[in-house]
């Protein structure tokens, strides 16, 4: 079965600080990565996703995340990030084939201050 | 394109009442997922739906939880009895479905936040 992992639960910057959020999953086979973002009072919505090609993925809003394939690791990263970006953020695995089942991590919430 | 309705947006019930909770896909999404969203944790699938087929339903309480999705198009999800631990957000997705294996993305409801007391 697969899993997701999220170090980080909580993060709190400074804007103009970088960002990295961490997800590794468990699972032996091909995936599909996903990290999407809930902000406050917002419903839950897709920020970027790997299926195939290049590793390197880039979403909405600046964020990028880099598939490395021998660690199980998807992270998320912002160079620069605002205020606006404070959200919870959840990586999501689900593996190719069949009905796709998803599986989340527990999430991170990420504070930026102003 | 109007995106995954749900209703009610809250609720609070006493245990051992009855709760139950509707969703409107996207138009055209073959597929509906029910999930619950416990406070501090991630979602997780409680029933997949492709078209009114249910295809995963193994993390769906059978005792107290029951779900449907008559005629493919709109679901309603049933707690009966609730619990107290059944307080979480309960969201609902739906994504387009373009044959196994082939990979798609989920887009989601607002969510019910229910509160059992």
């Amino acid at each position: 079965a697969q899993s997701v992992s999220q170090h980080n639960h909580h993060v709190i910057l400074s804007e103009a600080a970088s960002l990295e959020l961490g997800c590794n999953y468990s699972y032996g086979g091909t995936v599909n990565l996903f990290w999407y973002v809930q902000y406050p009072g917002q419903h839950l919505q897709l920020l970027l996703k790997y299926f195939s090609g290049d590793p390197l993925v880039k979403g909405i809003k600046g964020f990028e995340a880099e598939f490395i394939k021998s660690k199980f690791s998807f992270n998320l990263r912002k160079p620069s990030v605002q205020w606006s970006d404070t959200a919870e953020y959840f990586c999501a695995v689900n593996a190719p084939g069949g009905y796709q089942k998803v599986t989340f991590g527990i999430g991170t919430k990420l504070q930026v201050i102003p | 394109e109007a995106g995954v309705a749900q209703s009610p947006r809250y609720k609070i019930i006493e245990k051992r009442q009855s709760v139950a909770f509707w969703c409107n896909p996207i138009s055209g999404h073959a597929t509906l997922y029910w999930y619950q969203q416990i406070l501090g944790q991630g979602p997780k699938l409680l029933i997949q739906f492709q078209n009114n087929g249910v295809v995963d339903d193994s993390q769906l309480p059978k005792d107290r939880f029951s779900a449907e999705r008559l005629k493919g198009v709109d679901s309603t999800l049933k707690i009966q009895p609730a619990k107290l631990e059944d307080s979480a957000v309960y969201l609902c997705a739906s994504s387009t479905y373009r044959g196994q294996g082939n990979s798609y993305e989920q887009y989601f409801g607002p969510g019910t936040r229910l509160t059992v007391t």
